[in-house]
């Protein structure tokens, strides 16, 4: 069955980087876009971004570019997700979800599965 | 960006009652060449990453309930619960995959009355 198990919480000081995995399993990692969502406290949620593991090609929210940097590694079917100038704003729950579609059908779909949600918190 | 706007932003109904939660988008986000409508809801509980109820606007997954219903088309959607449960109590999202950046709407807090 498709699992996206991702790393630990994190607790960081304000200005560092955090890095957040998403280890893929149940599926052939390189077939599928993996996006990149967040939910900060009392927030709705927030699409950061997403990944083609395959080319390693990415695209990102507008509100993030330059802060982050999403990639693949396909020998172990993992996904990172690299934020940094780290803030308070950026406490949040991150969460790796694959999109439903093929990569290669070009086309955009829903997501039909996430990870568990990885609790990063930005406190001095 | 196309905006999700989602109505009310909180709601509560008595159990076995309908229960109706809106979405517009700021613009259409239905594909004419394939006639379907970029829309999927989400059930979010506290601690759990959400569970997708709906996709294609009114596609319902498996093994989600059948009073779990959607419709709408273009910019105005629906999301109807048709005799509310206990285990319903959730924040339900609506969102775009239309373009990017994929859009959420604020999301909608479900609470028995």
């Amino acid at each position: 069955q498709v699992q996206l198990v991702q790393s630990g919480a994190e607790v960081k000081k304000p200005g560092a980087s955090v890095k957040v995995s998403c280890k893929a399993s149940g599926y052939t990692f390189t077939i599928y876009h993996l996006h990149w969502v967040r939910e900060a406290p009392g927030q709705g949620l927030e699409w950061m971004g997403w990944i083609n593991p395959k080319t390693g090609g990415a695209n990102y929210a507008q509100k993030f570019q330059g802060r982050v940097r999403m990639s693949g590694d396909t020998s172990t079917s993992t996904a990172y997700m690299d934020l940094s100038r780290l803030t308070s704003d950026d406490t949040a729950v991150y969460y790796c979800v694959r999109e439903a579609s093929l990569v290669d059908t070009g086309k955009n779909s829903y997501f039909d599965y996430w990870g568990q949600g990885t609790l990063v918190t930005v406190s001095s | 960006d196309i905006v999700m706007t989602q109505s009310p932003d909180s709601l509560a109904v008595s159990l076995g009652e309908r229960a109706t939660i809106n979405c517009k988008s700021s613009q259409s986000i239905l594909d004419s060449s394939n006639n379907k409508n970029y829309l999927s809801w989400y059930q979010h509980k506290p601690g759990q990453p959400p569970k997708l109820l709906l996709y294609w606007a009114s596609t319902r997954v498996s093994g989600v309930p059948d009073r779990f219903s959607g419709s709408g088309s273009a910019t105005d959607f629906t999301l109807t619960i048709s005799s509310l449960q206990a285990e319903d109590v959730a924040v339900y999202s609506c969102q775009q995959y239309y373009s990017t950046p994929y859009t959420f709407g604020q999301g909608t807090k479900l609470e028995i009355k």
